[in-house]
């Protein structure tokens, strides 16, 4: 019931398309879903996040969509960018502890 | 505001060494907790320490052990080293209770190669 299982392993995008990354979970009581991204070499930023009693939020070019009944979420980037190419990782969990996916390594080609 | 702070940055150990690595959370933030990061098994949590009390524990062997101070900086340390432990070793913090406190941001990490 620990699992997060992350969808494709590696996208690849043209400059200005649409990013798409699911998730799944499997635990109910998870309450917080945040994504990272990470650049080699370097700790996983926070990118944006969102709990179960919102289905959607948007940060600029980055949208949570939040499925409760499914469990499932996705993280949508729109008008990729080549500096958006970063291994993006999403994660749930609560009170202070996050399971994390496996990781989608994204690249946006120019 | 200063970002989470891991200290070494790079380490080189030898099997059956033990090795200690450091934490200084973002000022205020009260719960640390540590994250093992290998390309074969993902980013992996391994404790949580909230006022100098681990709250949760991952799934690791007891050669993994940690502890936070009353300044909330917190260290972890690895007893008779593995190559398997070779990782790159995250420390994220946070405010410590429950809703947006939740809102985790992690450091550069530390990466540990043992030989």
């Amino acid at each position: 019931q620990q699992q997060v299982k992350q969808s494709p392993q590696s996208l690849i995008v043209q400059k200005g398309g649409i990013s798409i990354i699911n998730c799944a979970y499997e635990n109910t009581a998870f309450d917080y879903f945040p994504w990272y991204q990470q650049f080699p070499g370097k700790g996983p930023a926070l990118l944006i996040a969102i709990r179960p009693d919102v289905s959607e939020k948007k940060e600029g070019r980055f949208t949570i969509s939040f499925n409760k009944s499914a469990k499932q979420f996705s993280l949508h980037i729109m008008d990729s960018q080549p500096g958006d190419s970063a291994t993006y990782f999403c994660a749930a969990g609560g009170y202070n502890k996050l399971i994390f996916g496996a990781g989608t390594r994204l690249a946006v080609h120019p | 505001k200063a970002g989470v702070t891991q200290t070494p940055r790079y380490l080189i150990k030898t099997r059956g060494q033990q090795v200690t690595l450091s934490c200084s959370p973002i000022s205020g933030h009260r719960s640390v907790s540590w994250y093992q990061q290998t390309p074969g098994q993902g980013l992996q949590f391994l404790f949580e320490y909230f006022s100098e009390t681990q709250r949760n524990k991952g799934n690791f062997p007891g050669r993994f052990s940690g502890r936070q101070f009353s300044n909330s900086r917190s260290e972890m340390n690895v007893s008779t080293l593995e190559l398997g432990d070779s990782a790159l070793y995250l420390c994220a913090s946070s405010l410590g209770p429950r809703g947006d406190g939740n809102t985790i941001y992690f450091g550069e990490g530390s990466w540990l190669t043992v030989v």
